[in-house]
């Protein structure tokens, strides 16, 4: 079974430009959560999908946002880009959301500059 | 908040050496912890979770986690460390949300 894959691997975009990535998840998973991973600030969590909906979000600005299509993809888009937003982005999917201990498994994340 | 700690920010230890990495835990309710490795330029790898039961937990690549709930640990371990083991570890815990919080990551290094 084909693991978690992201596109782009690599993004250079300049400031105030906007960013697309795309997750596609494991076949059969249909949730889909966002992370961020800086050397400053660690792994952190962006926002989950399921069935289309946004279930939760983590504490990052509006210019971060995202959303899933019928097939399970995931897309998430950063506008107007600065300089700090440089960073691996990390796709993860799991069959279902909830407080269970559904594993997540990761993609190969997205490494975005900013310059 | 569910929250993990890593103390130490490198491990080092020789091939052939038991393995051990750190990791405390503070949550609400029952504790689902995680383990993941992460290798240069590449996305977080599944090694094993802890959710309930045995306290000792067998993963991939011969790694065990023994859960300690007085202690609230969950420390990492390796018998026999190889070469091709030096990565980066995060220790996760899953919140009621369905959200991971990772610690901040072990390096380990193991030498020749």
């Amino acid at each position: 079974k084909a693991g978690v894959t992201q596109t782009p691997r690599y993004l250079i975009k300049t400031r105030g430009q906007q960013v697309t990535l795309s997750c596609s998840p494991i076949s059969g998973h249909r949730s889909v959560s966002w992370y961020q991973q800086t050397p400053g600030q660690g792994l952190q969590f962006l926002f989950e999908y399921f069935s289309e909906t946004q279930r939760n979000k983590g504490n990052f600005p509006g210019r971060f946002s995202g959303r899933q299509f019928s097939n399970s993809r995931s897309e998430m888009n950063v506008s107007t880009l600065e300089l700090g937003d440089s960073a691996l982005y990390l796709c993860a999917s799991s069959l279902i959301p909830g407080p269970g201990a559904d594993t997540q498994y990761f993609g190969p994340g997205t490494r975005l500059t900013v310059l | 908040a569910q929250s993990v700690a890593q103390p130490e920010d490198q491990v080092n230890v020789a091939e052939g050496n038991p393995l051990t990495v750190k990791c405390t835990y503070s949550v609400s309710g029952n504790p689902y912890l995680f383990w993941y490795v992460q290798y240069p330029n590449r996305g977080l790898q599944f090694l094993l979770k802890y959710i309930t039961g045995d306290n000792l937990v067998k993963g991939s690549y011969g790694f065990e986690a023994e859960f300690n709930k007085s202690q609230t640990s969950f420390h990492l371990k390796k018998p026999s460390a190889l070469v091709s083991d030096s990565a980066l570890y995060f220790c996760a815990v899953k919140d009621g949300n369905n959200r991971l919080a990772f610690g901040k990551g072990n390096q380990v290094v193991v030498i020749p």
